[in-house]
């Protein structure tokens, strides 16, 4: 069965500094990967989504994602955060052709000032 | 386009009593989820619907968790009774058909959830 890793539970990081949010995945098969954010006092929404082809993918608010098989991961990034992304952030995986989605535990982003 | 609507937004009752959720998808969406996220965690697969019919209620508690799509339109999840560990967000989200040919894996549109807490 497949399963989601988000390494850190919180990031605290600095207004205008980059931000690399970890996830890994483990899967015997092919996989859709995707990133979810969830706003406070919010549902969850679809941040970006790796279905196949290039491996680097871009997503709203300037996120983007690259899709690294060999480690199976699939890290989240943003060079400039603002503190307009204070959000906690969920990894997710699917089995290929299938509408299950696993999601791991999330990952808190703090903004500072 | 209306999004996914989800009633009460809060609810607190007392353990061993019992709670309705409502939720209503977006129009179109054939496949209907609800989700159990606790405090800390992330969303756990409660159930899936396709149009009427379950797909997956695989990790539902069924002795205490039921849920019906009649119509295949709107949902209602039930806990009776309830228990301390039920206090949680429950999250109803919805995506297209499957076999559709609009169909986009992984693009689950979610409500602004329900948020139990049992004392």
């Amino acid at each position: 069965a497949q399963s989601v890793t988000q390494l850190d539970s919180q990031v605290p990081v600095f207004e205008e500094a980059p931000v690399e949010l970890r996830c890994n995945y483990s899967s015997s098969v092919s996989v859709y990967l995707f990133w979810y954010v969830q706003y406070p006092n919010q549902g969850l929404q679809l941040l970006l989504k790796y279905l196949s082809g290039s491996t680097l993918v871009k997503g709203i608010n300037g996120f983007e994602a690259e899709f690294n098989k060999s480690q199976t991961s699939f890290h989240l990034r943003k060079p400039s955060v603002h503190i307009s992304d204070t959000a906690e952030y969920f990894c997710a995986v699917s089995v290929e052709g299938y509408d299950k989605i696993i999601f791991g535990k999330g990952t808190r982003l703090h903004i500072l000032p | 386009e209306a999004g996914v609507a989800q009633s009460p937004r809060y609810k607190i009752i007392e353990k061993r009593q019992s709670v309705a959720f409502w939720c209503n998808p977006i129009s179109g969406h054939a496949t209907l989820y609800w989700y159990q996220q606790i405090l800390g965690q992330g969303p756990k697969l409660l159930i899936q619907f396709q149009n009427n019919g379950v797909v997956d209620d695989s990790q539902l508690p069924k002795d205490r968790f039921s849920a019906e799509r009649l119509k295949g339109v709107d949902s209602t999840l039930k806990i009776q009774p309830a228990k301390l560990e039920d206090s949680a967000v429950y999250l109803c989200a919805s995506s297209l058909d499957l076999a559709g040919a609009q169909w986009r894996p992984g693009e689950l549109f979610f409500g602004e959830g329900s948020r139990l807490t049992v004392l």
